[in-house]
């Protein structure tokens, strides 16, 4: 079982649209969560992160987290072309832990 | 700010070269990462140094040699690499936990 987990896609939506990215991970003991937006031959870029359960919003970008369920989602409202690229889940174990474990991230394209 | 730099962007090197890449950053942050990314797959870590000193060698080959010379700066030298070596190599630093990346290095060995 992979420890984080993302659907690789290509995940298309409508520009204007709602994007809905969704991830989930293995170790119940799990304290941070992480969002990377990466453009193809680029670098990582860190968007969001939560540590508690609910919902975080900064602009256009809300993350979700629900530790019961082990599930943590992006979601994109109006969403623009600008918004494709690969979407990075991110976790980190126990706090303190230096060693992010990565999803395979799922590619999202915005249609015009 | 949460700028961190690296050099060179591009890097092409002979199995036998000695090189080196470099990271910088002047955020004051406590712990940097050197990670390879190959092409769509995320990235792996490979070492961490935290207040300088190396706290995590996630097993690589002794060919990667990473140094810390300050809490600024972070280095990783080549040699004697494969062809199945090149890859995007990227630095981050953090201080509590959120990571911030630098644009990488792109590495291609011949």
């Amino acid at each position: 079982q992979k420890e984080v987990e993302q659907n690789s896609g290509p995940l298309s939506v409508p520009e204007g649209a709602i994007a809905s990215l969704n991830c989930t991970y293995s170790d119940r003991g799990s304290q941070s969560f992480f969002w990377y937006r990466q453009y193809s031959g680029k670098s990582p870029e860190l968007i969001m992160f939560i540590y508690s359960n609910g919902d975080k919003e900064d602009g256009r970008f809300t993350a979700q987290l629900n530790k019961a369920s082990q599930y943590v989602s992006l979601l994109i409202r109006d969403s623009q072309p600008s918004d494709s690229a690969t979407y990075l889940c991110a976790v980190i174990g126990n706090f303190g832990n230096e060693k992010l474990t990565f999803g395979t991230g799922t590619r999202l394209t915005i249609i015009p | 700010d949460t700028e961190v730099t690296q050099t060179p962007k591009h890097l092409v090197m002979g199995m036998t070269n000695k090189k080196s890449l470099k990271c910088e950053q002047h955020m004051g942050h406590r712990a940097m990462y050197w990670y390879k990314q190959k092409a769509k797959k995320p990235p792996e870590l490979m070492f961490v140094y935290s207040y300088e000193k190396l706290s995590i060698n996630e097993s690589v080959p002794s060919r990667f040699s990473p140094e810390c010379p300050n809490s600024s700066l972070l280095n990783l030298h080549l040699h004697a690499l494969q062809p199945e070596d090149s890859a995007l190599y990227l630095c981050a630093s953090s201080q509590v936990e959120e990571q911030f990346f630098g644009p990488g290095t792109r590495l291609t060995v011949l």
